[in-house]
């Protein structure tokens, strides 16, 4: 399983755009990269995933350099409620495959 | 979407006694389900993966037989907690994957206290 490093926590104020890089030198080929949310006390919530280049939904973009040892997900215009626990995950995501939580960024967006 | 409930979503119980966990798929088969546990301030650790119809796999350090995890249907695990110590508080979340998709589902979590 690769191993991920993220900062441990980063500030922010509403309306500017937040970009979080997750490391993971030990990428495999197969190995896809997920995002996940979680909010205090609730279970952690999907945001995004990629396996190369950019992928943008309603909510984030991930970027993906071509080395894929690194990703930054991009979070445009915070607010308040994105104040959160951010995962970066790596693994090839297949039928139970097991998801190894790092230890997250912690993102405080004051107003 | 994909929905995975947990149930119940806290519970306070009494030191020695033992406390069940559900974790549902709702609206999807997960052959597999994965139970994490996690402390304040702290990420999720996974404890065990448990796959329909046969043993659940635990992580090392994890007591199977404190941690008893059944997966009778493809749409149901239970997690109990035997013999419950203060020191099994935490927050107990489980999760399945989704059908045809690399993407795991998560439950609401379950806040266990044990008195």
């Amino acid at each position: 399983l690769a191993k991920t490093t993220q900062p441990i926590s980063m500030d922010s104020y509403e309306g500017q755009e937040v970009n979080i890089t997750c490391s993971h030198n030990n990428i495999a080929t197969n190995d896809y990269i997920t995002w996940y949310q979680q909010f205090p006390s609730q279970g952690p919530r999907f945001i995004i995933q990629g396996y190369k280049t950019k992928v943008t939904n309603e909510v984030a973009s991930l970027f993906i350099p071509a080395d894929r040892k690194s990703s930054t997900l991009s979070l445009p215009r915070v607010s308040l409620s994105d104040t959160a626990v951010y995962y970066c995950l790596v693994g090839d995501m297949a039928p139970g495959f097991k998801t190894i939580f790092g230890a997250g960024t912690r993102l405080f967006v004051k107003a | 979407g994909a929905v995975v409930s947990q149930h119940p979503s806290w519970v306070i119980c009494k030191s020695g006694t033992s406390v069940k966990i559900e974790c549902r798929s709702l609206d999807f088969q997960a052959t597999t389900m994965f139970w994490y546990r996690q402390f304040p301030k702290q990420s999720l650790m996974l404890m065990a993966t448990s796959n329909e119809g046969s043993k659940a796999t635990y992580e090392q350090g994890v007591e199977k037989d404190k941690f008893l995890i059944n997966h009778a249907s493809l749409t149901l695990s239970t997690l109990t907690v035997t013999s419950a110590h203060p020191e099994d508080s935490s927050f107990y979340i489980c999760s399945a994957d989704g059908e045809g998709s690399y993407e795991q589902y998560f439950g609401p979590g379950t806040r266990l206290t044990v008195t």
